[in-house]
Parts: C-alpha cells; sequence; structure tokens
C-alpha cells in the first residue's frame, strides 16, 4: 500500500539528547514536510523540501535539522538547541509543492 | 507574510444539525485552500480542496467549502452533523511563491446526541 510511515509512533528522550523521527514515503511525491502541533496552535512548519537535495525553512525551523538525500525520505533532527521539544510532529507529502499533502500518523515526542 | 484564521477554537452541536466552521486567509492573490481533519492521536486527511473554478465545492463525508473571494473566506459546511464527526478541522492555505502549506489554528468540534 502507498502512503507515508513515521516512526517510532511514541518516543521518549532525556534532555539535551539529539532525536531523529523518520518519515518515508512512497507515493512518489517530489515535495515533503515537517510539522510541529501543540495544543491550540494547529500545525507549525518546521522544514519543506520541494524536490531532492533541496530543502528550505519553515516558521520555527531553530532547534530542528533535516536532510532530503532520498526522494522518498525526509528524516527530521531535533537538536538540544531546541528549547521545547515535546510535541506531536506530523510527516506529510505532495506530488510538488502546493497540491493538497498527504500525512503520516505522527511521532509523539517526550523529552524528560 | 500570508495566515489562516480560524475564529472558532470549540464549537458544539447536537448530533443530526447543520455545521458551519469558518476559515479566514490573508493573500492578495487567489490561494490554494483545503480543509483537513484530525482524530485524536492520529494524521489529517484531507476532506477537500479549492484551486479554481466552481466556488463550491464538494469533499468527502458529506462536507462542502464554498470560497468567497470578497471576504476572504472558506468556510465548511455540513447540513446534517453525524456523531464520528466529532473531530478537529484545520484550514489550510498554500502561501504562493514559496509554495509553503500553512495552517489555521483549528477547530475542535464536539457532537452531542
Amino acid at each position: 500500500d502507498g502512503g507515508i510511515t513515521q516512526s517510532p509512533k511514541y518516543l521518549f528522550r532525556k534532555e539535551g539528547q539529539n532525536v531523529t523521527l523518520s518519515c518515508e514515503q512512497n507515493l512518489n511525491h517530489d515535495a515533503m514536510y515537517w510539522y510541529r502541533q501543540d495544543p491550540g496552535q494547529g500545525l507549525r512548519l518546521i522544514y519543506y523540501s520541494q524536490i531532492v537535495n533541496d530543502f528550505q525553512k519553515g516558521d520555527i525551523a531553530e532547534g530542528y535539522s533535516v536532510s532530503r538525500e532520498k526522494k522518498e525520505s525526509f528524516p527530521l533532527t531535533v537538536t538540544s538547541a531546541q528549547k521545547n521539544p515535546t510535541a506531536f510532529y506530523l510527516c506529510a507529502s505532495s506530488m510538488k509543492a502546493g497540491d493538497e499533502a498527504f500525512f503520516g500518523q505522527g511521532t509523539r515526542l517526550t523529552v524528560v | 507574510a500570508q495566515s489562516v484564521t480560524q475564529p472558532d477554537i470549540h464549537i458544539t452541536v447536537s448530533e443530526g444539525a447543520s455545521l458551519e466552521l469558518r476559515c479566514n486567509y490573508s493573500y492578495g492573490a487567489t490561494p490554494y485552500l483545503f480543509w483537513y481533519v484530525q482524530s485524536p492521536g492520529q494524521g489529517l486527511q484531507l476532506l477537500l480542496k479549492y484551486f479554481s473554478g466552481d466556488t463550491l465545492v464538494q469533499g468527502i463525508k458529506g462536507f462542502e467549502a464554498e470560497f468567497k473571494r470578497s471576504q476572504s473566506s472558506f468556510n465548511l459546511r455540513k447540513p446534517s452533523v453525524h456523531w464520528s464527526d466529532a473531530a478537529e478541522y484545520f484550514c489550510a492555505v498554500v502561501q504562493g511563491g514559496y509554495n509553503k502549506l500553512i495552517f489555521g489554528a483549528g477547530t475542535r468540534l464536539a457532537v452531542h446526541p
């Protein structure tokens, strides 16, 4: 089945540690996105990539990093520089930037 | 910068009643507009989208939305709500020139039996 897979579903880390969230899609989509969701704030864009080997910062990129070495993969690293990393993270992809986006099931990150 | 406003944080309706969720955007040109729905702890599912053409668009699960350029609005409607419609609803817009998909803060819908 085609779709977007985020792993793991739940992730716990100690404060000060970097952590990488996985996002894989087999939809042959060019564009991929990472969003952070906090209660009452909707989805805020962290990074997006319109094509492989290229990505742009979103509205809240500080403390995060990404790579897009393969078309199907767009991993997000939450670094120790992110002041408040506990949140629900959603990955999405679209055929091309600006098209309807398809979402993964999310990863809930808790930093203790 | 382009923005999306959903004025209602929470809405409660009775099952069988009609529903309208509001969405306003700020952008000069005609944007691409979307409505998504999210069940607790899950990803988002597309309900409908507007790119151009007929300003009344039909979506899945009996939802529809109307694009009104004069009001910069894209309100979501359903004539008769079912208990299974209880969820959080997000309006989104593509920011032209940057191709960023920007979301509103969401409206949480509760349905009373």
